[in-house]
C-alpha cells in the first residue's frame, strides 16, 4: 500500500501566482480531505469529498481556493491568486467510511 | 472557534516515566475521538481511538481516557521512550466524516 501521495512536497512561488497541489488517495478509500496546518489553528479542514462529491467546503478560506476530485484516484487544491498568508503546510488525507484518516506527507507552501 | 483544544503546546518527560497529554472539547455531539502522532516532515499517523460509549481504550503502551461529563480526553504513554518524541494531535468527530483537530502538543522524551 503506497499510502496517500501528495505533490509537490515543497512549493515556493511569488504572490499572485496560481498554485496547484495534488493528491492521490489510498485505493478503495471513499473519502478525501484537504487540511491546512498553521501554528495558530493547528489542522484546519478545508474541504472533504465522499465518493468524489464535495460534501463540505465551509472551511475553504475564500474564493481564491478551489478543490476538485475528477475521479476516485486524484484530487487537486488550487489557490489563485496566491497570497503570503496562504503559506502553510497543506495535507491531504483519505479514509474508508467509517475509519481513521490516513494522511499524506504534506506540501509545504511558501508564498513570497 | 476551536472546538478541540490542546492547551499545552509542549511537554518534556524523562524516558521510562509516564507522558500524559490532554485535550478538551466543547461539542457534546462528538462521539468518536482519536489521537494522531506526527513526526517532522511527515503527515500525522493514526495512533489510537475511543468511542463515546467507552471511557478507556488501551493499546500496548498507549491508553486513551475519555471523561464525557468534563468533555476531556487524555493520552497516557507508559513507559515513555525517546522514539515517542513527536507532535500529538487529538481529534473528534460527531459523524465519522468531519474531524476537528486540536493544535497539537509537542512531546519530548529525554533519554
Amino acid at each position: 500500500d503506497a499510502g496517500v501521495i501528495q505533490s509537490p512536497r515543497h512549493e515556493v512561488t511569488e504572490m499572485g501566482q496560481e498554485v496547484t497541489l495534488r493528491c492521490k488517495p489510498i485505493s478503495g478509500h471513499n473519502s478525501l480531505f484537504w487540511y491546512r496546518q498553521t501554528m495558530m489553528r493547528g489542522l484546519e479542514l478545508l474541504i472533504y469529498f465522499n465518493n468524489n462529491v464535495p460534501i463540505d467546503d465551509s472551511g475553504m478560506p475564500e474564493d481564491r481556493f478551489s478543490a476538485k476530485m475528477p475521479n476516485a484516484s486524484f484530487s487537486t487544491l488550487k489557490i489563485q491568486p496566491s497570497e503570503p498568508r496562504d503559506s502553510a503546510v497543506y495535507f491531504c488525507a483519505s479514509s474508508p467510511l467509517p475509519g481513521p484518516q490516513h494522511f499524506g506527507d504534506g506540501t509545504r507552501l511558501s508564498i513570497l | 472557534d476551536q472546538q478541540v483544544k490542546q492547551n499545552s503546546p509542549s511537554l518534556s518527560v524523562q524516558e521510562g516515566r509516564i507522558s500524559i497529554l490532554n485535550c478538551d472539547y466543547t461539542n457534546s455531539m462528538f462521539d468518536y475521538f482519536l489521537w494522531y502522532k506526527k513526526y517532522p516532515a511527515e503527515g500525522p499517523t493514526f495512533l489510537i481511538s475511543i468511542s463515546s460509549i467507552k471511557d478507556k481504550n488501551e493499546d500496548g503502551r498507549f491508553t486513551v481516557f475519555l471523561n464525557k461529563s468534563a468533555k476531556h480526553l487524555s493520552l497516557h504513554i507508559v513507559p515513555s521512550q525517546p522514539g515517542d518524541s513527536a507532535v500529538y494531535f487529538c481529534a473528534a468527530t460527531p459523524t465519522g466524516n468531519q474531524f476537528y483537530f486540536g493544535t497539537g502538543t509537542s512531546l519530548t522524551v529525554i533519554p
